[in-house]
């Protein structure tokens, strides 16, 4: 079974500020995707970004990159020039990958506070 | 992206009553899904369908029960509402996307439960 872990309950920057959030999996499979969702206090989950683990580059959305060390098993975000609007729970997520629906497993989540 | 709607988005509820939550999306998923969370946790898979007439218990044992007679409709039913049902329940659906290489989940809204 696919474990993923976040090991920081929550964090507080100031706007503009660059953050790290860390996240950690545990499988045996060599085919996954990983993911990163945010849910804003208004609750809908967004996908904020994508990882393929069979792609050694690291994905990027706009301010929203990623650091995958697929050795290690960690899977970092880092938002860049912060937001107010970026204040979230955040979520790592794995996915293994394959035919028919594929489950997500989620972390315990990040609550992120960006201040003003 | 998905469009996906759940009604209600709240409801309170006695003890006993029977209860069904919807879930509805427009582009036509094949995939899915039905996750709980309880506030400042993460989510737990309890439902997934890949198709219609296609349905299967998730990672957390739940009583509730779902149904997949059309691909755009994935209702959830409880059939007597109990304290320990409160929760928030999400829905989500997905599709493999060649160009993203990658099966993508898409969240409702959710609804937040309360059964008194």
């Amino acid at each position: 079974a696919q474990t993923v872990t976040q090991s920081q309950p929550e964090m507080s920057v100031q706007e503009a500020e660059t953050v790290t959030l860390s996240c950690t999996y545990d499988t045996s499979e060599s085919n996954y995707y990983l993911f990163w969702y945010k849910q804003p206090p208004s609750r809908q989950m967004i996908l904020v970004i994508r990882q393929e683990a069979y792609k050694q580059q690291n994905a990027t959305e706009n301010r929203f990159s990623v650091n995958f060390q697929k050795a290690a098993k960690s899977f970092s975000l880092k938002i860049s020039d912060s937001q107010l609007g970026d204040t979230a729970m955040y979520f790592c997520a794995f996915m293994k990958r394959g035919q028919g629906a594929q489950k997500l497993v989620f972390g315990q989540g990040t609550r992120l506070t960006i201040n003003p | 992206e998905a469009d996906i709607y759940q009604t209600p988005r709240y409801l309170v509820i006695g003890t006993g009553k029977k209860i069904t939550l919807e879930c509805s999306q427009t582009m036509g998923h094949d995939k899915m899904y039905w996750y709980q969370q309880d506030p400042g946790m993460e989510l737990h898979l309890i439902h997934y369908s890949y198709g219609v007439n296609s349905t299967e218990k998730g990672d957390l044992s739940s009583e509730s029960t779902v149904s997949r007679i059309r691909t755009e409709h994935f209702p959830l039913t409880l059939e007597s509402a109990r304290p320990s049902h409160t929760s928030q329940y999400l829905c989500a659906s997905s599709e493999y996307s060649a160009r993203a290489s990658t099966d993508t989940q898409y969240f409702g809204p959710g609804t937040r439960l309360t059964v008194l």
